[in-house]
């Protein structure tokens, strides 16, 4: 079946480092890829998705592409910041009976230090 | 628009009652899921329903576990005999599909104490 894994946190940074966060998948269809964030004391959000094979999804500076002959979809940032400290969520969605569904990996903590 | 919003906000409650949880999707979103975070923890899946079809129930971790969705709108998490190891948050999401892809959308979550 489908699955997800991302590396294991938590990951502590200075501020202004730059961020890798590892996640592979596995599917059996064309699954669509996507980078959730869980914010302290909030509710998981969306922060990027790529739909097809070296798309790039992007936003507030974190990038991720969709590499299909690596089954990758690794989240980087070029200089975080604190107020980037939050758990972030790999996930895959694949078509599935009557619909789509998501599966997510295991979470990475990250913490920022000023 | 309004979101997707889960009451109650925080749940304590004593060993052996059950406990109920809701689920206010955004309208118009064909599928809701169920999971559970406990402290410091990842995402456990617990339920998944898809518009009409029978629900994936395959993460449910008991059978004092149960979930409804009524008129493919709401939905109800329910915990019979609660135990502490129960304790947890739990959140609910709702997803929508357009352009063959599936985009969730989750609530603030229902932080359960079972003491």
């Amino acid at each position: 079946g489908n699955s997800v894994t991302q590396m294991e946190g938590p990951v502590t940074l200075s501020e202004e480092a730059f961020l890798t966060i590892n996640c592979t998948y596995t599917a059996t269809g064309y699954p669509s890829l996507f980078w959730y964030v869980q914010y302290p004391g909030e509710g998981l959000q969306l922060l990027l998705k790529a739909t097809k094979a070296d798309d790039k999804g992007s936003n507030k500076g974190f990038e991720a592409t969709y590499r299909k002959e690596t089954t990758s979809f690794h989240l980087e940032k070029g200089s975080v910041q604190v107020s980037d400290s939050a758990v972030y969520f790999c996930a895959l969605s694949d078509i599935n009976t009557g619909g789509f569904k998501t599966i997510f990996g295991a979470g990475t903590r990250l913490f920022v230090k000023a | 628009g309004a979101g997707v919003s889960q009451s109650p906000s925080n749940k304590v409650t004593e060993k052996g009652k059950d406990v109920e949880l809701r689920c206010d999707p955004i309208s118009g979103h064909t599928a809701l899921y169920w999971y559970r975070q406990s402290l410091g923890q990842g995402l456990e899946f617990l339920i998944y329903f898809q518009g009409n079809s029978a629900p994936d129930k395959s993460g449910l971790p008991s059978d004092r576990f149960s979930a409804e969705r009524t008129g493919g709108s709401v939905s109800t998490l329910t915990i019979q005999r609660t135990q502490q190891e129960d304790s947890a948050v739990y959140l609910c999401a709702s997803s929508f599909t357009k352009g063959g892809v599936e985009t969730q959308y989750f609530g603030p979550g229902t932080r359960l104490l079972v003491l």
